[in-house]
């Protein structure tokens, strides 16, 4: 069955440092790749898309790359804030045999300490 | 003021009896999706519909029931029948399903069963 899996439950990094999360997927060929952010107690929030054609997308201070061979896409933040401690999914989607529908990764949760 | 509501916040009820979970929306999308959030779990698709009047079981269907007689509306009961019913609850919507657009989240329903 379908799989992803992101690389920790928690990430605790300095204010200023680049926060790196990863999202690796198995039995899964997705033909794009969303990231979200989640603060406690709400509902997500889409921050980007990639898709299995782009290498890398960038969104201000965020950037997201997509490596289909090894099937994995890495999430940046530069230059953290403590305005950026959330929980970050990552949700693959599309391919083939797929209805579409989003497959939502556990998350990871960033704690960025001034 | 467009956007996807649920209601109520925090919701409680005695072991055995039905529930219904309010979401709508006025973003005029098609697609509508009912989650399902555990402590360490990522979120699970219950229910969704790309139409109205049209809705798809997803991946933890059992215990619950859903309708979509409206375009802006797709409520969500949780039956006697769900072992688990405890979780938070997650409505989205989406321009169109089997997409690559984001998805929408509500700000979530949090049900206690006792």
């Amino acid at each position: 069955s379908q799989k992803i899996e992101q690389n920790s439950e928690a990430l605790n990094i300095q204010e200023g440092k680049t926060a790196t999360l990863t999202c690796n997927y198995t039995n899964y060929s997705p033909a794009y790749l969303q990231w979200y952010r989640q603060d406690p107690g709400r509902g997500p929030v889409f921050l980007l898309l990639i898709r299995e054609n782009e290498k890398e997308k960038r969104k201000e201070r965020l950037k997201v790359t997509f490596d289909t061979t090894l099937k994995q896409s890495l999430f940046h933040i530069t230059a953290s804030q403590p305005a950026d401690s959330a929980t970050y999914l990552c949700a693959p989607a599309g391919g083939r045999g797929s209805q579409g529908n989003l497959i939502f990764g556990k998350g990871t949760k960033l704690s960025v300490k001034p | 003021d467009g956007g996807i509501t649920q209601s109520p916040k925090y919701l409680f009820r005695k072991e055995g009896q039905n529930v219904t979970l309010s979401c709508e929306q006025n973003l005029n999308h098609d697609a509508m999706y009912w989650y399902r959030q555990d402590p360490g779990q990522g979120l699970r698709l219950i229910y969704y519909s790309q139409i109205v009047n049209d809705f798809q079981k997803g991946d933890i269907a059992e215990g619950y029931s859903v309708s979509r007689e409206k375009k802006e509306s797709f409520p969500l009961t949780v039956t006697s029948a769900q072992k688990n019913p405890t979780a938070f609850y997650l409505c989205a919507s989406a321009p169109r399903s089997a997409s690559a657009g984001e998805q929408y989240f509500g700000p979530g329903t949090r049900l206690t069963v006792t």
